[in-house]
């Protein structure tokens, strides 16, 4: 299998743009999911197909995906958007591969 | 809207095994799967294997092949996954999620199940 690498922190003020990273080999050629989680809740998905919004997610999440990194954008990041994000891809193995998750904080 | 319910959370001897369900409420599993996926506390998701009902098959990640065991009742759109010698460290929050595939993702996930392995 192959393993999917996120920062373990991004900080921002609100107001600012948020960007998310996670990298791995060749993961243009994959397709990325993105799961927000906010503390004592289930994760909730935020984006697929590398850059889907399910109905009812913000249009301030925006995904993007090319080479060996992808990426979740938050335009304008609220303080509500405070959470932990996790992508996700598909492993031929077949396996599905998390990456270890971003802590946001917005302050 | 299908809501997946899970069971209520367990206490469980090292050694012994757990039995965690989830219920599709409002609807039936369709030719979705059913993956899970477990969190110990304060880390990451993980996942664990996947079902997909209609097509009676399994997918297990490498590390719970042999000790986990994912199952599937149509009629009553309920799943199970039982893990076998439990061990301190399974001590986590199971969670069940509805697996659209490698281009969806998961698009609806259960409310979760703790698990606490504890002498």
């Amino acid at each position: 299998s192959f393993d999917l690498t996120q920062p373990p922190s991004v900080s921002v003020s609100p107001g600012q743009t948020a960007r998310i990273s996670c990298s791995g080999d060749k993961l243009g050629e994959r397709y990325i999911s993105w799961y927000q989680q906010k503390p004592g809740l289930s994760p909730e998905l935020v984006i697929y197909k590398d850059s889907e919004r399910p109905s009812g997610i913000p249009e301030r999440f925006s995904g993007s995906n090319s080479g060996n990194t992808a990426s979740l954008t938050i335009s304008g990041a609220q303080a509500m958007d405070e959470a932990d994000y996790y992508c996700q891809a598909w492993d031929d193995s077949p396996s599905w591969v998390f990456g270890g998750g971003t802590k946001l904080t917005v302050l | 809207q299908v809501q997946l319910v899970q069971s209520g959370a367990e206490v469980k001897n090292p050694g012994s095994s757990v039995k965690v369900s989830c219920k599709a409420s409002g609807g039936t599993f369709g030719s979705t799967g059913i993956s899970w996926v477990r969190q110990a506390p304060g880390q990451g998701l993980e996942w664990m294997g996947v079902i997909t009902p209609f097509f009676g098959t399994t997918n297990y990640a490498q590390q719970f092949q042999g000790r986990v065991s994912i199952t599937a009742d149509e009629s009553t759109s309920i799943s199970y996954m039982e893990m076998s010698s439990l061990r301190f460290e399974d001590t986590a929050v199971y969670y069940c999620a509805r697996d659209r595939g490698a281009i969806d993702g998961f698009d609806i996930w259960g409310q979760g199940t703790v698990v606490t392995v504890s002498s």
